[in-house]
């Protein structure tokens, strides 16, 4: 079964102090790795999609990382409209195309 | 804004009844997903129409049904309802690709809350 476990629960940070959210997953052949942002009561909007060990993408202050086995997501100097929770969520090769999500890592960025 | 809407925003209802959820996709996509999240499972797939057709289902109790018309439009439809049901519905719509993933881009979501 595919499985997204996310770490820490829960992060706070100053404004400026950098940091890694971690994503690790489990997966019968990778179709593509996800990153969303979500505010309290919308909907996650979407920040980055991973297909491949070794791929990086970046996006303002957010890099997004990829390994055979996790994904990081890099925040650099943080302000605090940062602060949401990120989600990660990995789409599999073979079956249905539906996203299997992590619990998310809740960040709060203080001014 | 995703482009993707749903209505209503809020939902209160009490246990035994049916109501409606409705979806419309962003312009162009045919493919429609329907996810709940509660504060205890996460976000959780429930259910996958492509084109009108369904493609896919996940943890959908068998209470819950869905359908996707013509206008590419979805509906979920959850009847008898539990406290239990009480969550975040979120429907989320992509266009595929041959080759790659489709990003599946969400809506806002409707608060169904059961008393």
């Amino acid at each position: 079964e595919d499985q997204v476990t996310q770490s820490p629960e829960a992060l706070r940070l100053q404004e400026g102090e950098s940091s890694s959210l971690n994503c690790s997953y489990t997966v019968s052949g990778l179709r593509g790795l996800f990153w969303y942002r979500q505010d309290p009561g919308k909907g996650p909007e979407f920040l980055f999609t991973l297909y491949s060990a070794g791929e990086e993408k970046e996006k303002e202050r957010l890099k997004a990382t990829l390994t055979k086995k996790e994904s990081f997501l890099h925040i650099t100097a943080p302000k605090p409209e940062d602060s949401a929770t990120y989600l990660c969520a990995v789409q599999a090769l073979q079956g249905a195309q539906k996203l299997v999500f992590g619990q998310g890592t809740r960040l709060t960025i203080n001014p | 804004d995703s482009g993707v809407t749903q209505t209503p925003k809020h939902l209160i209802t009490a246990t035994g009844q049916r109501v409606t959820l409705r979806c419309s996709p962003r312009s162009g996509d045919l493919s429609v997903y329907w996810y709940q999240q509660s504060l205890d499972q996460g976000l959780q797939f429930l259910i996958h129409y492509y084109n009108g057709e369904e493609r896919a289902k996940g943890n959908i109790l068998e209470r819950f049904s869905a359908q996707q018309f013509p206008d590419l439009h979805s509906e979920l439809n959850l009847s008898s309802l539990e406290l239990g049901d009480s969550a975040l519905y979120f429907c989320a719509s992509s266009v595929p690709t041959t080759g790659f993933t489709d990003t599946q881009y969400f809506g806002p979501g409707t608060r169904l809350t059961v008393l």
